[in-house]
């Protein structure tokens, strides 16, 4: 059970949007900085999103973060069939260490 | 262009230390506000932090593995080195090394990683 809160799975079709949660606390979301990785079946996570809101180059504009307060969330817009996979957040937490979220797997109907 | 490669055993047995090598290019680790992390990932579930070495020689551990890890770099051979005492079944994972760059603000930044290596723990 990871520290940061996440759905389990959310769902969407084509082209709507979808947004994706990440529920923490004081001592981590709430005072740190939020990054979200996307994870395709068999390969290494991609980072999407740094410190909250940022994109790293080559990160098309579908993908935004946000935080407010203990959460953080990420949407994607216009969803597209190729962005079916494992999200996660991460951030640091007072007992001096990186958290992951438990993960939210995507799923493009 | 940024690659990070890890290496190391692929079977390991029970109570055994597991030792992974991290070989990185394109960024240097004496570079102010970089570093280099651990994560791993067991078979269907979710990432897990291990460890971070900054480029001062400054390291983080996991509170909950931190008496069995150690993590050294080698800034010479652009290598951070991994090791993970008293190996279980349960460490059953695909091991990432991954680069934290010295733009990022937040400490769980890491805009490259490595393709991962799988360590099975089995006797």
């Amino acid at each position: 059970q990871s520290v940061l809160t996440q759905p389990p799975s959310v769902s969407a079709a084509p082209g709507q949007k979808v947004t994706i949660s990440c529920s923490g606390s004081s001592s981590n979301i709430g005072n740190n900085y939020v990054s979200w990785y996307q994870q395709l079946p068999g390969t290494a996570p991609k980072l999407l999103i740094y410190d909250n809101n940022k994109r790293p180059s080559g990160i098309p504009d579908r993908f935004s973060g946000s935080k407010s307060g203990t959460s953080a969330t990420l949407g994607i817009t216009g969803l597209q069939t190729g962005d079916e996979a494992d999200y996660y957040c991460a951030t640091w937490d007072s007992s001096l260490s990186v958290l992951f979220g438990g993960g939210t797997k995507l799923t493009v109907l | 262009q940024i690659t990070l490669k890890e290496s190391g055993p692929t079977l390991v047995k029970p109570t055994q230390t597991l030792t992974l090598t991290c070989t990185f290019s394109g960024f240097s680790l004496s570079t102010s506000g970089v570093a280099v992390g651990w994560i791993r990932q067991p078979p269907g579930k979710a990432l897990e932090w291990l460890a971070l070495i900054y480029w001062d020689g400054d390291k983080r551990y996991s509170p909950s593995l931190k008496s069995r890890l150690t993590i050294t770099k080698d800034t010479s051979k652009n290598q951070v080195v991994l090791t993970m005492t008293n190996m279980d079944p349960v460490d059953t994972a695909t091991y990432y090394c991954a680069h934290r760059p010295g733009y990022c603000v937040g400490t769980g930044c890491y805009t490259d990683w490595g393709q991962g290596t799988l360590v099975t723990v089995s006797s």
